[in-house]
């Protein structure tokens, strides 16, 4: 059983760019939730990603968005990068939506600069 | 009303000594209470949950104590280890509530003296 696999680890970025973060969930999870934590902080939820839709979101603006594919991995896009993005981005795959037996990745360090 | 706050923010504990994080929160729709162990550039794993229906939950050497009517759960670590060094946080979520997830409280950083 592999865990959940998140890429790259790191990433340095220009104020104004994009950035598309990667995700590829535990085998037979079904459920991707993406969480940003910033330095010294608990994870923020972003938004979750069931069946391929959007199943719920945080108080992120709509720069932030998402993709999920047939095989459950996922994307985090986030356009038009500001310098208080940069954090930690955490994937999280589960088998329900309901965040019971998550298990998160180690998650992309992205620095805005 | 979505907040959980927890303290303190840093813990020094000798080695065998007992390590306690308290956590409160406010939304009483919140049924389920994980606790959760990160190290340093690792993602963070879950040590130990409880749901409200029962006031404590034991395992090995990790407790999680809960008061419904505070509205207050706390951890409790015995016989603390180097080991056990990392940051914890506290966390939050309703039941069936498919897309909220989880609202984490700030964290706490662990720090064991050998």
């Amino acid at each position: 059983e592999t865990g959940v696999t998140q890429s790259p680890t790191h990433l340095i970025k220009t104020r104004g760019q994009q950035v598309t973060l990667r995700c590829s969930s535990q085998s037979g999870h079904n459920t991707v939730s993406w969480y940003q934590q910033a330095l010294g902080q608990g994870p923020q939820f972003i938004f979750q990603y069931y069946r391929e839709e959007e199943n719920g979101r945080g108080n992120f603006p709509p720069r932030f968005s998402g993709l999920q594919f047939p095989n459950y991995s996922s994307e985090l896009n986030v356009n038009a990068l500001e310098l208080d993005d940069s954090a930690l981005y955490l994937c999280a795959s589960s088998l329900s939506g309901g965040g019971y037996g998550y298990t998160f990745g180690s998650g992309t360090r992205l620095t805005v600069v | 009303q979505q907040q959980v706050k927890q303290s303190p923010q840093s813990l020094i504990v000798q080695k065998g000594g007992i390590s306690i994080i308290n956590c409160a929160y406010e939304n009483t729709a919140f049924d389920y209470f994980p606790w959760y162990q990160q190290f340093p550039g690792k993602g963070p794993a879950l040590l130990i949950a409880i749901r409200p229906d029962v006031s404590e939950k034991k395992e090995g050497r990790f407790t999680i104590s809960f008061n419904k009517s505070a509205k207050q759960f706390s951890l409790h670590i015995m016989d603390s280890q180097p080991g056990d060094s990392a940051t914890y946080f506290c966390a939050a979520s309703m039941s069936g509530n498919y897309g909220q997830n989880f609202v984490f409280g700030p964290g706490t950083r662990l720090s064991v003296l050998p």
